[in-house]
């Protein structure tokens, strides 16, 4: 499978537990972000990277979530001291190229359930 | 920063009638619009986008509108099918010129019943 993949699909933790996600993004694509779905509403972004670079990331994201790209290859997202309203989909998505505007491909999503 | 609004929240249609979904966006700068479709349980997938320099864009039995003066871009599916039923997302750019983050409508649920 050439495409995002995404690791774990779902996971379920304690309250206050850390927790830690993976992404492979499609082959060459220097450009990955990662959004967050909540149940009936669409992705809300949190942070993207160019290459190994994180360029932006969102006001809503707490200093409890960090982002790495460290090659410029794959990205973890991590999670410190959960809450229950951190319980969503985690999304990862990577684009191709420099320019503005190229499609970007989406992961399965890991799934966060906190308890 | 953008803004993204989307209607109806859910819609459902007859096999073989049309189905249109509005967005309405309050950046006049920007400059994309893609559409996703998410089936149950799925990944968002891109389905059609329209830049600012065209008013229509067609794709079988898709199409997308875009009225900048009006700032809303509609998507429409003709000769609706039950395998159309899905999540349906618009989006629009959330910083123009930057690094290409989206910004999300709420989402259509479409329903297509036999």
């Amino acid at each position: 499978d050439t495409g995002v993949s995404q690791d774990p699909r779902h996971k379920i933790t304690k309250r206050g537990q850390n927790v830690t996600f993976r992404c492979d993004p499609i082959s060459e694509h220097n450009r990955l972000y990662w959004y967050r779905q909540t149940l009936g509403q669409g992705p809300e972004f949190l942070t993207y990277f160019q290459n190994e670079a994180q360029l932006e990331k969102s006001r809503l994201l707490s200093d409890r979530f960090s982002a790495e790209r460290p090659k410029g290859s794959f990205s973890t997202l991590e999670i410190q001291r959960t809450e229950q309203g951190d319980s969503a989909m985690y999304l990862c998505a990577s684009a191709a190229g420099t320019g503005q505007h190229n499609e970007q491909f989406f992961g399965p999503g890991t799934r966060l359930t906190v308890l | 920063g953008e803004n993204v609004e989307q209607h109806p929240s859910t819609l459902s249609v007859q096999e073989g009638d049309s189905a249109v979904i509005k967005c309405t966006y309050s950046d006049s700068a920007s400059n994309y619009f893609p559409w996703y479709k998410q089936e149950l349980g799925k990944r968002p997938q891109l389905i059609i986008d329209i830049r600012s320099n065209v008013g229509e864009k067609k794709d079988q039995r898709i199409a997308v509108t875009l009225n900048k003066t009006a700032k809303h871009f509609s998507l429409h599916i003709t000769e609706t099918q039950p395998e159309d039923s899905a999540v349906y997302f618009c989006a629009a750019p959330g910083d123009v010129g930057q690094g290409g983050k989206l910004i999300f409508g709420q989402g259509t649920e479409l329903s297509v019943k036999p």
